[in-house]
């Protein structure tokens, strides 16, 4: 059965430092999302991405914030400058349309 | 903007009880209904979706959902819970035609199954 591929599985980083976290959808899903979810929270979403170009994207997503394709399989997930707040477990997905999205296992990333 | 919300925080119930948790969302158009699962230290997976037909549909590892539209309703049922359904379950809303396509989660049930 295909799946969403995320790595590292945990990633432990420093204030300040910039992350990346990364993503290989299903090969043949058009639109990309990425969501967290801190600890005890709900999942929350960030953004989409279609077409090369973000579609949608929350209040969360701010500048710190940016997602690529950088070819034609992977998507990312950058994060500038960390904050402790950004600590969270982060979910890559796609769908090929209006349809259910496949989710990745999640990326944990903390923040010290 | 699109809302969900969850009944129940937590839910304990001994193996072969039935279950029930509930799932009300708030927007006025067509929507996409979902129910994902979340076993501890695992990624989200689809357990069943909602497009449109027949509002009772059924899933994975007999779990059924029912579409209640005049209640804004899409509750999660099984008969009979086992140990191993032990997990978070989320309830989730896209509304088609967004071009985002963007899924709104609710916060999420525990579930625990006691053996």
């Amino acid at each position: 059965e295909p799946e969403v591929t995320q790595t590292p599985s945990h990633q432990v980083t420093q204030m300040g430092q910039e992350v990346i976290l990364r993503c290989v959808p299903i090969s043949n899903h058009l639109y990309f999302y990425w969501y967290r979810q801190i600890l005890g929270q709900k999942v929350e979403f960030l953004v989409s991405f279609y077409n090369n170009e973000i579609s949608e994207k929350s209040e969360i997503f701010d500048d710190q914030f940016s997602v690529e394709r950088p070819d034609g399989s992977n998507f990312t997930l950058k994060i500038r400058s960390t904050k402790l707040e950004d600590s969270a477990m982060y979910f890559c997905a796609s769908s090929v349309g209006t349809g259910s999205a496949f989710f990745g296992q999640g990326t944990r990333l903390t923040v010290v | 903007a699109q809302s969900v919300s969850q009944h129940n925080h937590h839910v304990i119930l001994s193996e072969a009880a039935s279950l029930e948790l509930g799932c009300n969302y708030s927007y006025g158009g067509t929507v996409n209904l979902f129910w994902y699962v979340q076993y501890p230290g695992q990624h989200l997976q689809l357990l069943l979706k909602y497009f449109s037909g027949d509002p009772l549909v059924k899933g994975i590892k007999g779990f059924e959902a029912e579409f209640i539209k005049s209640k804004f309703s899409f509750n999660l049922r099984k008969p009979s819970v086992q140990w191993s359904d032990t997990a978070e379950y989320f309830c989730a809303v896209n509304a088609p035609g967004n071009y985002g396509q963007n899924f709104v989660f609710g916060p999420g049930t525990r579930l625990s199954v006691l053996p």
